[in-house]
């Protein structure tokens, strides 16, 4: 079965500290792997996709099939990265499954 | 342009009542989803839907069922409310293959 496990329900930082934000997962297969965001009040938007291998807003993520790890990680923190963030799996034709989220708080 | 929306955004309603929410997307996908989104945040999937297959949660109560009038369109109707069906509902679309999905908005329905 596909699972995805974000260990941390919320994460709070200060400005500028580095950010990561765990998400494992379990599939026999290969899956794609995602992070997506939620801003206050706004749609779920994909943030990056492991294929894509490219950093938005700073952000980046690396597949870690070996210790089934997807973890997002930012170096500098901002303000304006404050959302729910969401890491998800997905695998042929499947939905994408959601992990739980963590709310990333940072602080001024 | 919007590229899937939501109607309504917000929605009260009493226990017992049945109502519907509609989903439009105008991006030419041929699946669209249903999630749910529940007061810890969690999303989980409730249906998935082309127009040649519909995948059903098994969770999910059958008081919630989908419907799709056309490839553009898929409503989800709700009969006999409760109150552990307040969420935030959340319709997305994807192209079969694809793997970006597209969210809407979302649907606040708070039943009292």
């Amino acid at each position: 079965a596909q699972r995805v496990t974000q260990p941390e329900k919320l994460l709070s930082v200060f400005k500028g500290a580095p950010v990561e934000l765990k998400c494992n997962y379990s599939y026999s297969g290969s899956p794609e792997l995602f992070w997506y965001v939620q801003y206050s009040r706004q749609r779920l938007q994909l943030l990056l996709r492991h294929i894509s291998r490219e950093s938005i807003k700073g952000f980046t993520a690396d597949l870690n099939k070996g210790e089934t790890s997807f973890h997002l990680k930012k170096p500098f923190a901002q303000e304006e990265d404050s959302a729910m963030y969401y890491c998800a799996l997905k695998s042929g034709n499947t939905p994408l499954v959601f992990g739980k989220g963590t709310r990333l708080s940072v602080i001024a | 342009d919007t590229a899937v929306s939501q109607t309504p955004k917000y929605l009260v309603t009493q226990m017992g009542n049945d109502k519907s929410i509609k989903c439009e997307q105008n991006l030419g996908h041929d699946t669209m989803y249903w999630y749910k989104q529940d007061s810890k945040k969690f999303l989980k999937i409730m249906f998935s839907y082309n127009n040649k297959e519909l995948i059903i949660n098994e969770t999910v109560p059958n008081r919630f069922s989908p419907k799709s009038p056309d490839k553009a369109h898929l409503n989800l109707h709700i009969n006999s409310l409760e109150l552990g069906d307040s969420a935030v509902y959340f319709c997305a679309s994807s192209q079969r293959g694809a793997t970006e999905a597209f969210f809407g908005q979302g649907t606040r329905l708070t039943v009292v």
